[in-house]
């Protein structure tokens, strides 16, 4: 059964501050998807990723995939209050077809 | 351009009630899937479609049914409300599947509570 993991599930910064949420997962795949999270919202998809050292960056977010490690990087730059949200991996099994499995969500507040 | 639409967006049902969650998407994607969300956690798959005609169990399918007739529809029915199925339940839908690189699509939700 695949297994997704996030760290932290709960993090406090700064504006102008720099952090890194990690996904790490149970099993083969290269297929690993980010979404962000409103309160009371839907799901918004940020990155794609879709290869072993595959890269995406929009504005202070950008997201890496690491297939060997089993490691996806979320790494947001210079925070701002607008990002405060709640962010989730989720992860398309090999074998599954299209079949995504999501981690527990990092909620992202940045303070003043 | 609507995505997917989810009809109610909110619920009260009693205990042993049932009600059918719609979800239709105007994208033309073949694969369709539903999921629930609980407080302050990630999404779990109910259950999901590769065409119409075609479904499948996802991790969490007891105490739901699903039916795809067409390739816009993919309406969740609940039989038994069980208070264990006081969730936010979403439906999404991608072109072709995940593999092909495109991301699901959501839709806002049914905010859905047993009493």
């Amino acid at each position: 059964e695949l297994k997704v993991e996030q760290n932290p599930l709960f993090l406090s910064m700064q504006e102008g501050k720099n952090y890194t949420i990690y996904c790490n997962y149970s099993t083969t795949s290269d297929r690993l998807y980010w979404y962000r999270q409103d309160p009371g919202k839907s799901l918004e998809s940020l990155f794609v990723l879709l290869s072993n050292g595959a890269v995406k960056q929009e504005g202070r977010l950008m997201a890496s995939l690491d297939t060997k490690a089993r490691l996806s990087t979320l790494h947001i730059t210079a925070a701002v209050h607008d990002l405060s949200a709640t962010y989730f991996c989720a992860v398309d099994e090999e074998t599954s077809g299209s079949r995504l499995t999501f981690g527990e969500g990092t909620q992202l507040t940045v303070n003043p | 351009n609507a995505g997917v639409t989810q009809t109610p967006k909110f619920r009260i049902l009693k205990i042993g009630q049932s009600m059918t969650l719609q979800c239709t998407q105007d994208m033309n994607h073949n694969y369709m899937y539903w999921y629930r969300q609980d407080p302050g956690m990630g999404l779990k798959l109910i259950y999901y479609s590769v065409g119409a005609g075609i479904t499948d169990k996802g991790e969490v399918p007891n105490g739901y049914n699903v039916s795809r007739s067409t390739t816009e529809d993919f309406p969740l029915r609940l039989e038994l409300a069980a208070p264990s199925q006081t969730s936010v339940y979403f439906c999404a839908s991608s072109a072709q599947g995940g593999r092909w690189n495109q991301p699901q699509h959501f839709g806002d939700g049914t905010r859905l509570s047993i009493l």
